[in-house]
């Protein structure tokens, strides 16, 4: 099935730094989700997006809908060692009805050094 | 208000039985969409029930189905299990009415498949 691009797909870094990952995709979504998920549990939703251009932020983290609406970028700033996981990129297409579904990236695993 | 969740946790079949996964929503929700997630391949669709219908379908083989109640709980089953079938399942909720909008997820069941 389709599935977003994103990247990177790991990322190992130190305590305090910025993060930064994005999806992008060949085609124009409505709405853009970021999910984390950590180790056995489900992904928690983190931020919504539902306009071009929108940016939002959740704490620490800021999420930006692309002007284009083919990508969406994730930042974490200050980072610490309760944000490991993978940070899951979705997106919702146009069209009308019940038959969308959701695209998902495969994921961004961030692994942070205390 | 109490989150999605999912029994059992974890399971251990063999090749050639049937297992059967049980959901129960957030109170409220009414529709149900079930994720297939594997290490190589992020979060496969399954399908999706809203109202006890299956209003939205992935390319999965005919031996994964399943069902909702009118109480919105919601099993899936998988009949003739393969070892390909090894996987986290993952359950999630939503509480409007379009398909596939902003979901919350259970913990998960982890299946394997000796």
């Amino acid at each position: 099935g389709q599935q977003l691009n994103q990247s990177p797909q790991s990322m190992f870094i130190q305590e305090g730094e910025d993060v930064s990952m994005n999806c992008t995709s060949s085609s124009i979504f409505n709405t853009w989700l970021w999910y984390k998920q950590e180790p056995g549990e489900g992904p928690v939703l983190l931020i919504a997006l539902y306009k071009a251009g929108e940016l939002t932020s959740n704490g620490r983290l800021t999420a930006q809908f692309g002007i284009t609406r083919k990508d969406s970028f994730l930042n974490i700033s200050a980072s610490i060692p309760s944000d490991v996981g993978i940070y899951f990129c979705a997106g919702i297409p146009p069209g009308a009805g019940n038959n969308r579904k959701l695209i998902w990236g495969l994921g961004t695993s961030l692994a942070v050094n205390p | 208000k109490a989150g999605v969740t999912q029994t059992p946790r974890y399971l251990i079949k063999t090749r050639g039985q049937q297992v059967t996964l049980s959901c129960s929503p957030i109170s409220g929700h009414r529709s149900v969409s079930w994720y297939q997630q594997t290490p190589g391949q992020g979060l496969q669709f399954l399908f999706e029930y809203f109202s006890e219908t299956q209003r939205n379908k992935g390319n999965f083989p005919g031996r994964f189905s399943g069902r909702q109640f009118s109480n919105s709980r919601s099993e899936m089953n998988v009949s003739t299990l393969e070892l390909g079938d090894s996987a986290l399942y993952l359950c999630a909720s939503s509480g409007t009415r379009e398909s596939q909008e902003t979901q919350y997820f259970g913990p998960g069941t982890r299946l394997l498949v000796l």
